[in-house]
């Protein structure tokens, strides 16, 4: 029930291209979904989030799209740059209204922007 | 501080041996967190705190970990007994409340066991 599935493991991306991140969840009870962006011995930061009354959120060349039926959600980077190479983790929780839990990670995708 | 501040940035123990990690959270935030990340990317939640209470303690491993956020004092995570599997980094977050919200991430402990 806590389980956030992400794909894939690893990306490589030419510069320029987009990168797509893909993360399902069980819990119906989620309602913040971020995704975080982690720098080699660095601590996870947060990229952007959406919460499920909007099914997409765009903020720069980073954009969630939120399927809430096929309890999906999505990271697009458009126009990807080799800055962009780091570790991407997708996120769920429940807030205390929806009786609370703390965010729960995806695995993980390694994204490799080549020049 | 504007920052989690998290100490030491490296340990190494003998398995057997105790480790404590520490942890300041950003100042203003009532809400810290640890979370533990194994070799593979995986974070595992372990405990939180609302200020000097525990908040959430359902990933926690009872028998040989503890932690404490204590009044005008930094946030430490304790490990008796150290054991092979528990090398990993350990973060600390904080946040100002506990609904879903940005986590602060410092950037981490990472014990050795040997």
């Amino acid at each position: 029930q806590q389980q956030v599935k992400q794909s894939p493991q690893s990306l490589i991306v030419q510069k320029g291209g987009i990168s797509i991140i893909n993360c399902a969840y069980e819990n119906t009870a989620f309602d913040y979904f971020p995704w975080y962006q982690q720098f080699p011995g660095k601590g996870p930061a947060l990229l952007i989030a959406i919460r499920p009354d909007v099914s997409e959120k765009k903020e720069g060349r980073f954009t969630i799209s939120f399927n809430k039926s096929a309890k999906q959600f999505s990271l697009h980077i458009m126009d990807s740059q080799p800055g962009d190479s780091a570790t991407y983790f997708c996120a769920a929780s429940r807030g205390r209204n929806s009786g609370y839990s703390t965010l729960t990670f995806g695995k993980g995708t390694m994204l490799l922007v080549s020049p | 501080g504007e920052e989690v501040a998290q100490t030491p940035k490296h340990l190494v123990r003998g398995e057997g041996q105790k480790a404590k990690l520490y942890c300041a959270p950003i100042k203003g935030h009532s809400y810290v967190f640890w979370y533990q990340q194994v070799l593979k990317n995986e974070f595992k939640f372990l405990i939180s705190f609302q200020n000097e209470n525990v908040f959430d303690e359902t990933g926690m491993p009872k028998e040989r970990f503890s932690a404490k956020c204590l009044p005008n004092s930094p946030c430490s995570l304790e490990i008796q007994a150290t054991k092979l599997e528990d090398s990993a980094v350990y973060f600390c977050a904080s946040s100002q409340g506990e609904d879903p919200g940005e986590l602060f991430f410092g950037e981490g402990s990472r014990l050795t066991v040997l």
